[in-house]
């Protein structure tokens, strides 16, 4: 596709459920990077893959968040049992090049409520 | 410990007004990327600018403008003759190499930018 393409847009959760977001990079990037956002608030790190290896996972906030990218394209993050906490705009973004050098493309994110 | 700081929640001002967004950082590493970024309602972060802390040359870009000043750790945007289409939340960002892997940007918490008519 033309750009980052993220789903579902909008979910709704009830606490304790789990939820997969998923991530389709723009063909060909290399890295692929997932940010938590919320209300009112910058993104956060959660972690980074390069190709289909998880380099970075340092911001994943506890072992409920879980995040893979197999194939080195698409990307899912997973949350186990969500919590009301884990309420935010989830933003995937990739690159064509390392982070030092290449812009970011970002998708328009999946926002999650949990209730 | 690595921070950015943008003091400013909320600037409204009227079409054709120049406006400046502030933003300081905190870091210890001598080699580092700041970023700017532009968030509108749609959601997605759109990339504006990337300077490296090696380069303090200010850059223009049309009505965009960046002054980096280390002595002050500021890396502040201006918009000169701003418009309605550039009401948007900008977030400067930072990114500092940790022993050579990837690190990842550090975000400030954004400067909503309201233009009127």
């Amino acid at each position: 596709g033309a750009g980052v393409s993220q789903s579902p847009r909008y979910k709704v959760a009830k606490r304790g459920q789990d939820v997969a977001l998923r991530c389709d990079p723009i063909s060909g990037h290399v890295s692929l990077f997932w940010y938590q956002q919320a209300l009112g608030q910058g993104p956060e790190f959660l972690t980074y893959f390069q190709n289909e290896a998880q380099l970075d996972k340092s911001g994943l906030p506890s072992d409920r968040f879980f995040a893979e990218r197999p194939e080195g394209s698409v990307s899912t993050l997973k949350i186990q049992r969500t919590q009301q906490e884990d309420s935010a705009v989830y933003l995937c973004a990739s690159s064509s090049m390392g982070l030092y050098t290449g812009e970011l493309f970002f998708g328009e994110g999946s926002r999650l409520t949990v209730l | 410990a690595q921070k950015v700081t943008q003091a400013q929640t909320e600037i409204s001002v009227v079409e054709k007004e120049d406006v400046t967004l502030d933003c300081v950082y905190e870091t210890r590493d001598t080699t580092y990327y700041l970023f700017w970024y532009k968030q509108p309602p749609s959601g997605e972060l759109v990339f504006l600018i990337r300077r490296n802390s090696f380069d303090e040359q200010n850059e223009i870009s049309g009505r965009y403008s960046w002054n980096f000043q280390k002595s002050t750790s500021s890396f502040n945007f201006t918009i000169t003759a701003s418009q309605v289409v550039d009401s948007a939340v900008y977030f400067c960002a930072l990114s500092v190499n940790y022993g050579g892997s990837q690190g990842n940007l550090i975000f400030g918490k954004g400067t909503k930018l309201s233009v009127k008519p």
